[in-house]
């Protein structure tokens, strides 16, 4: 119940395309779910985050789509860049005991085509 | 730069020893988490730290331990290493437990027992 289900595994778009990943999870406990962003070398860091009180959260060029009924929600990033090649994590987490014991998913690593 | 930082980058060292990883956390946050990124199990939570005491366990080996030190920094031991253990070992810290603040990672420690 524990698990965040993420797909694709890779993924590749042209320049100016839209990116769109996917995650669904088991436990109904969670209430927060971020999207961590990592770099070759780096330690991944936060993208984006949304709670299930809403069903979307744009910030720039990335946005959340969360489907609470469902247990899913996805990454949207929009004009992709070469900039963006990265693998991005999503996670999950509930306010019992440890409210920032991620779940992350299995990572999806994203390649922009110049 | 998120803040964090680990030490030392790599370490490579051989089976049946025993190694410490250091953590010291963004100024100011007092919560310390230990994450494990390997190929086939993607990035686990391991153990949380608040102030110096223990808050929470994931998957972690009876092998491995953890502390906080009263100023704030944390190190992770891991005893008879195996060839599995071989991993990137990620330290995160936020400044409070509960809701509304961030995980920030440090670049992590990759660690390669032969």
């Amino acid at each position: 119940q524990q698990q965040v289900k993420q797909s694709p595994q890779s993924l590749i778009v042209q320049k100016g395309g839209i990116s769109i990943i996917n995650c669904a999870y088991e436990n109904t406990a969670f209430d927060y779910f971020p999207w961590y962003q990592q770099f070759p070398g780096k330690g991944p860091a936060l993208l984006i985050a949304i709670r299930p009180d809403v069903s979307e959260k744009k910030e720039g060029r990335f946005t959340i789509s969360f489907n609470k009924s469902a247990k899913q929600f996805s990454l949207h990033i929009m004009d992709s860049q070469p900039g963006d090649s990265a693998t991005y994590f999503c996670a999950a987490s509930g306010l019992g005991g440890s409210a920032r014991q991620l779940t992350f998913g299995s990572g999806t690593q994203l390649t922009v085509l110049p | 730069d998120s803040g964090v930082t680990q030490t030392p980058k790599h370490l490579i060292t051989a089976t049946g020893q025993r190694v410490t990883l250091r953590c010291s956390p963004r100024s100011g946050d007092l919560s310390v988490y230990w994450y494990q990124q390997s190929l086939d199990q993607g990035l686990q939570f391991l153990i949380h730290y608040y102030n110096g005491e223990e808050r929470a366990k994931g998957n972690i080996l009876e092998r491995f331990s953890a502390q906080q030190f009263p100023d704030l920094h944390s190190e992770l031991n891991l005893s008879s290493l195996e060839l599995g253990d071989s991993a990137l070992y990620f330290c995160a810290s936020s400044d409070l437990t509960g809701e509304g603040s961030p995980l920030h990672f440090g670049n992590g420690t990759r660690l390669t027992v032969t």
